[in-house]
């Protein structure tokens, strides 16, 4: 079982500032497979992020996403009130078929 | 556009059944997507329980394979979670998703289940 490891935990940020969320993968993930979702407290989880730098509908440019093999990165340029929030990153394994989660970082305003 | 309705018991008593549907509107289920249930404990992350296409293919999760199964009702537009022999573990908020390739695209709002006697 592929194992996501995000960090930090926690990120302090002010408005404005970018932010760079790390996520890794105990084994090599493919691109293709890897998602990054947005949470805020007491909404659903948005998805950000697929195929580890697609922008999903409606999300704003300044979000983007790279990486490969075991290291992926979320990054969140300019950041807005509204981005501050919990973010997850997901992969896809194949055989068998089934998704993991990393366990979260939390965007929170310094 | 898709949306998603989770519906169910907000209370399930330990060693008993919890039982899930996710009312499917604005699309048809029949349209060889996939289909998620992913649940949250309290304060806690995302855990990926299991997936469903039209046709009844099914994958779970190994953490729970035993205990949980999912099925599909392309006449009610509708998929279900069964989860089995439930412990305090199990409280979470439920969600049912759609999926847009290799991930989640589109979530219900989520319902809060809790065990408890």
């Amino acid at each position: 079982e592929i194992v996501l490891t995000q960090s930090p935990g926690t990120l302090s940020l002010s408005p404005g500032e970018s932010a760079t969320l790390s996520c890794r993968a105990s084994q090599s993930v493919s691109s293709t497979y890897l998602a990054w979702y947005q949470q805020k407290p007491g909404q659903a989880p948005r998805l950000l992020i697929y195929g580890a730098s697609n922008r999903a509908a409606g999300i704003p440019d300044r979000f983007s996403g790279s990486g490969s093999g075991t290291d992926f990165i979320l990054t969140i340029n300019r950041l807005e009130p509204e981005d501050f929030a919990v973010y997850y990153c997901q992969q896809y394994d194949n055989s068998p078929p089934t998704y993991t989660f990393g366990q979260g970082t939390k965007l929170e305003i310094k | 556009q898709v949306q998603l309705q989770e519906s169910g018991p907000g209370l399930v008593t330990p060693s008993g059944t919890l039982s899930l549907t996710c009312a499917v509107s604005g699309d048809s289920i029949g349209r060889r997507s996939w289909w998620s249930w992913v649940r949250q404990s309290p304060g806690k992350g995302l855990e990926w329980i299991g997936q469903i296409r039209d046709d009844g293919d099914t994958s779970y999760t190994p953490s729970l394979r035993g205990r949980v199964t999912i099925s599909v009702d392309k006449y009610k537009n509708q998929f279900s979670l069964t989860l089995r022999s439930v412990t305090a573990a199990d409280t979470a908020v439920y969600y049912c998703s759609k999926h847009a390739g290799y991930n989640q695209g589109h979530w219900g709002q989520g319902t809060l289940v809790t065990v408890s006697s």
